[in-house]
């Protein structure tokens, strides 16, 4: 049974990189129909997609977050990865990763459990 | 394409019946997903396609509409679907585009 679960730093500086990653249990990102993604929902506020990945690399960002935003596969093939440069305290949320199946419609089906991340001095 | 939802917050009874409006500033056809959110959990998918049922969703959650105009409706309400729900339009696959949310209290 496919599972995500999100990993890296819980507490970052403003001005600094944020680096997560993604890790798919139970299966891979080499996987013609799926699609991987990041959305975050900062505290008591809404639910912003962020980016997503395909399995060739390919990716695409949300064009509110211009040259902020980078999604990748890896660094494992079960793994894919988001960095968000450069950070400011409207960066805190929690960031989740997520699967969408194309085999029927793209929706996220699949998410991970969250990771809070605070920006702050 | 820019989702907006009403109203932010509805009061219901449990076992009444919850009518949630989610409209898109321009027609997204059926590519409509209503989810359910909850507090310290991720998002759980309950309808794609404006009105198909994801896999082992009740059918007390239906969902209508096409173009820009959708609603969620909830039957029966149980405690267990209190929380706030979010409409995602997908016609701009794969970029996607996230509702407020509007949220559901006892």
């Amino acid at each position: 049974q496919l599972q995500l679960q999100e990993s890296g730093p819980r507490l970052v500086t403003p001005s600094e990189t944020l680096s997560l990653t993604c890790t798919v249990s139970g299966g891979s990102v080499n996987s013609e129909v799926d699609y991987w993604g990041w959305i975050r929902q900062p505290p008591g506020k809404e639910m912003e997609w962020l980016g997503t990945v395909y399995y060739t690399g390919t990716s695409y960002i949300n064009p509110s977050l211009p040259n902020r935003v980078t999604v990748s596969v890896g660094p494992a093939t079960n793994q894919f990865s988001l960095t968000l440069s450069p950070l400011t305290g409207a960066d805190t949320a929690t960031y989740y990763c997520a699967r969408a199946d194309t085999e029927s419609d793209p929706v996220f089906d699949l998410w991970g459990p969250g990771i809070l991340v605070t920006v702050s001095s | 394409t820019v989702m907006t939802q009403s109203p932010d917050t509805l009061s219901v009874s449990p076992g009444g019946r919850a009518t949630l409006s989610c409209r898109a500033s321009r027609s997204v056809r059926t590519n409509l997903a209503w989810y359910q959110g909850k507090p310290g959990q991720p998002p759980t998918l309950l309808i794609y396609d404006s009105s198909a049922r994801a896999t082992g969703v009740s059918d007390r959650f239906s969902g209508t509409g096409s173009d820009t105009d959708f609603t969620l409706s909830i039957s029966n309400l149980q405690s267990a679907d209190f929380g706030i729900y979010y409409c995602q339009q997908y016609n701009d696959w794969p970029f996607i585009s996230f509702g407020p949310g509007t949220r559901v209290d006892v």
